[in-house]
C-alpha cells in the first residue's frame, strides 16, 4: 500500500542535541511538507518542498532544517536553536504544491525535552 | 489569527445524532477542504470543495460552502462512536511570498457516545 512512513512514532531530546525525524512516501509526490501541530491547535507549516534539491521556509522555520536528496524522503532536524521543540510534528506530501491537491499525512512524531 | 476558524471548539453528541462544524476564513479562496484527525494519527483528507461549488457529498458527509458569508460547514449524518475525532478545515491563503497554501484551524473535537 501507498502511504507516508515517519518515524520514530516518539522522540526524545536532550539539552543542546540536534535531532531528526524522518518522513518517507511512496505515493510518488513531488510535494511534501513538514508541520508542527501543538496540543489543542491546528497545524503550522515548518517547511515544504516542491521538488527534489528544493526546499521553501514556512511560517515557523526558525530553529528547523530540511534536505530534499531524494523524491521519497524529506527529513527535518529540529537543531537546538529551537528553544520550544516539544510538540507532535506532521509529515505530508501531495502530487503537486497547488492548493487544490489533498495532501497525505505520515502518523506523526512526538518529541518531548528530557 | 488563522485564515479557517472552526466552531464550535468541542461538540459532544449521541450515537445517531447529526454532527455540524462550522469553518469560517477572512481572505477569498480557491477551495476549502475538510480533514480528520484521530487522536495521536495523522490527518485524513474528507473532501474538497472549490469557490463556485455550493454543496458537496461523500456517504454521510455533507459539505456546504458560503463564498458571500466566508464560511463553510460540515455535517456528518447519523453519526457513529468510530467518527470520534478532531475535524479541521483548510484554506488556500496567498503567503507573504505569493504563493497559495493551505492554513489549517484549529479544529472542532468531536465525541460521539455510544
Amino acid at each position: 500500500d501507498g502511504g507516508i512512513t515517519q518515524s520514530p512514532k516518539y522522540l526524545f531530546r536532550k539539552e543542546g542535541q540536534n535531532v531528526t525525524l524522518s518522513c518517507e512516501q511512496n505515493l510518488n509526490h513531488d510535494a511534501m511538507y513538514w508541520y508542527r501541530q501543538d496540543p489543542g491547535q491546528g497545524l503550522r507549516l515548518i517547511y515544504y518542498s516542491q521538488i527534489v534539491n528544493d526546499f521553501q521556509k514556512g511560517d515557523i522555520a526558525e530553529g528547523y532544517s530540511v534536505s530534499r536528496e531524494k523524491k521519497e524522503s524529506f527529513p527535518l532536524t529540529v537543531t537546538s536553536a529551537q528553544k520550544n521543540p516539544t510538540a507532535f510534528y506532521l509529515c505530508a506530501s501531495s502530487r503537486s504544491d497547488y492548493s487544490n491537491q489533498p495532501q497525505h499525512f505520515g502518523d506523526g512524531t512526538r518529541l518531548s525535552i528530557l | 489569527s488563522q485564515q479557517g476558524e472552526e466552531d464550535p471548539q468541542a461538540l459532544s453528541i449521541q450515537e445517531g445524532e447529526n454532527a455540524t462544524m462550522n469553518c469560517s476564513y477572512k481572505t477569498s479562496i480557491n477551495n476549502l477542504q475538510w480533514y480528520r484527525q484521530n487522536s495521536g494519527r495523522g490527518l485524513v483528507h474528507l473532501i474538497l470543495i472549490r469557490s463556485n461549488e455550493r454543496e458537496k457529498h461523500s456517504g454521510r458527509l455533507r459539505v456546504t460552502l458560503d463564498t458571500s458569508k466566508k464560511s463553510s460547514s460540515l455535517l456528518i449524518t447519523a453519526s457513529r462512536a468510530a467518527d470520534t475525532a478532531s475535524y479541521f478545515c483548510a484554506t488556500d491563503v496567498i503567503s507573504d511570498t505569493g504563493r497559495r497554501a493551505l492554513t489549517f484551524g484549529s479544529g472542532t473535537r468531536l465525541q460521539v457516545q455510544p
